[in-house]
């Protein structure tokens, strides 16, 4: 069974409309993350939530929001979908370490959105 | 802010042996990772450097300097399967994760 789930994992939506993905994780750990992965860029982070009610703002949170209303998921939402918002998007969580310092962050399958 | 660069692409022969090499510049430094990536698949957790020095895990080893703010990741006895793109990232003050846009790795035979 995996560890960390996104679902769909494909989606194809048109501009203008509201979707969500949701992402949930068996792993206990408190911290989650939602990125987004577009070719020759690499993986920018959207928001991320160290606990439950926690959000905070990535590098590219504009016309995106979060929830996180159970430690066990974290969903991303586009209000207004729209084209330059095509891309594979990546949930993670990690661990604080239990105190060792190092977080490692474990990803979803990944989510691959296309928007008309 | 931080800013990672790391090389687009890379080709080796099977067998062999690859560096990949990432320099980075960084607000405050809590580890750096390698993770690598199949094409259309989610990264998978490779290995991480909090000190300077090298880290050996099998086939794959990671080195880090922190005072020149650069780490490569070094692959040895290279498999078809390992053609794959490799992110190194950074854990700055915030604990957060910066990547780097990936090192495509290709493997010839």
């Amino acid at each position: 069974d995996a560890d960390v789930t996104q679902t769909p994992r494909n989606r194809i939506t048109k501009t203008g409309k509201r979707i969500m993905l949701e992402c949930s994780q068996t792993k206990g750990h408190d911290r989650m993350y939602w990125y987004r992965q577009d070719p020759g860029l690499g993986l920018r982070l959207i928001y991320y939530s160290f606990d439950v009610k926690d959000i905070n703002k990535g590098e590219i949170s504009d016309g995106y929001s979060v929830s996180r209303q159970a430690q066990a998921k974290f969903s991303l939402s586009l209000e207004s979908a729209i084209p330059n918002q095509t891309a594979l998007y990546f949930c993670a969580t990690s661990d604080p370490g239990r105190g060792q310092g190092v977080e490692t962050q474990y990803f979803g399958p990944g989510t691959r959105l296309l928007v008309l | 802010g931080q800013n990672i660069d790391q090389p687009t692409e890379m080709t080796a022969t099977e067998g062999a042996i690859v560096q990949i090499n990432c320099t980075y510049q960084t607000s405050g430094f809590n580890g750096l990772f390698w993770y690598q990536q199949h094409a259309g698949e989610a990264p998978t957790f490779l290995s991480y450097n909090v000190l300077d020095g090298l880290e050996e895990k099998g086939r794959f080893s990671s080195f880090l300097s922190r005072s020149k703010g650069y780490s490569y990741l070094l692959l040895k006895e290279l498999q078809m399967k390992d053609s794959a793109s490799y992110l190194c990232a950074v854990s700055g003050s915030a604990r957060q994760l910066t990547f780097g846009s990936g090192t495509q790795l290709t493997v010839l035979p």
